[in-house]
């Protein structure tokens, strides 16, 4: 099946910071989501975002789908943005493994 | 977007009881439902995806007679888990995709309900 790589595993960054999580795929995909999984487990959507780029507020991805990557952006971070960032691709939605984020106040 | 709801947030039952989890499309049809189970500080691993009307497809080694799910219509899908045992206690996430107001045909966009922690006592 499908593997999904996401880096890095770990992230912490001081408040105000920039960032960027990169999420590989092995094979061509056309879904691919970016979450937010809040302390509580609930899982908020992002992005869907299977090519292109798209901004929403200080958040921006991009993916590039004949290189099977896409990118996630994070600028500005504040400390609400402390969480675990997972991709999902394929009709199947396979998740990656999820990049932990801890910002610092 | 559209909003998907699970139901309950959390159980607490004893070994060998069953236990049922809904999850229900809001605001939209839901053509394909998925089940996914997420052990602390893990990824989510899909255990099966289900289309209205049809019988839920399993992932390798997960159990249907263990997972019974049950996707009647376009707004429902359950889990049961049967005889449920400690090593079942996890969380337990549903999504699903489909079409409506908020959900344009043909997406593959899916949306999640805000999970259900099982623990088996």
């Amino acid at each position: 099946g499908i593997q999904v790589e996401q880096s890095p595993p770990d992230l912490i960054l001081q408040e105000g910071a920039n960032s960027t999580l990169r999420c590989n795929f092995s094979d061509s995909v056309n879904n691919l989501q970016w979450f937010h999984q809040n302390p509580w487990g609930q899982l908020i959507n992002l992005f869907y975002i299977p090519s292109g780029t798209k901004q929403n507020g200080r958040l921006s991805a991009t993916t590039v789908a004949t290189e099977r990557y896409s990118l996630l952006y994070i600028s500005s971070s504040q400390t609400t943005d402390s969480g675990v960032y997972f991709c999902a691709v394929d009709d199947k939605i396979i998740f990656g493994k999820g990049t932990r984020l801890h910002i610092l106040p | 977007g559209a909003v998907v709801s699970q139901h309950p947030s959390w159980v607490i039952c004893k070994s060998g009881t069953s236990v049922k989890i809904e999850c229900r499309s809001l605001d939209f049809q839901a053509t394909t439902m998925f089940w996914y189970r997420q052990f602390p500080k893990q990824s989510l691993m899909l255990m099966a995806t289900s289309n209205e009307g049809s019988k839920a497809t399993y992932e390798q080694g997960v159990e249907k007679d263990k997972f019974l799910i049950n996707h009647a219509s376009l707004t429902l899908s359950t889990l049961t888990v049967t005889s449920a045992h400690p090593e079942d206690s996890s969380f337990y996430i549903c999504s699903a995709m489909g079409q409506g107001k908020k959900v344009f045909r043909g997406s593959t966009e899916a949306f999640f309900g805000q999970g259900t922690r099982l623990t088996v006592v």
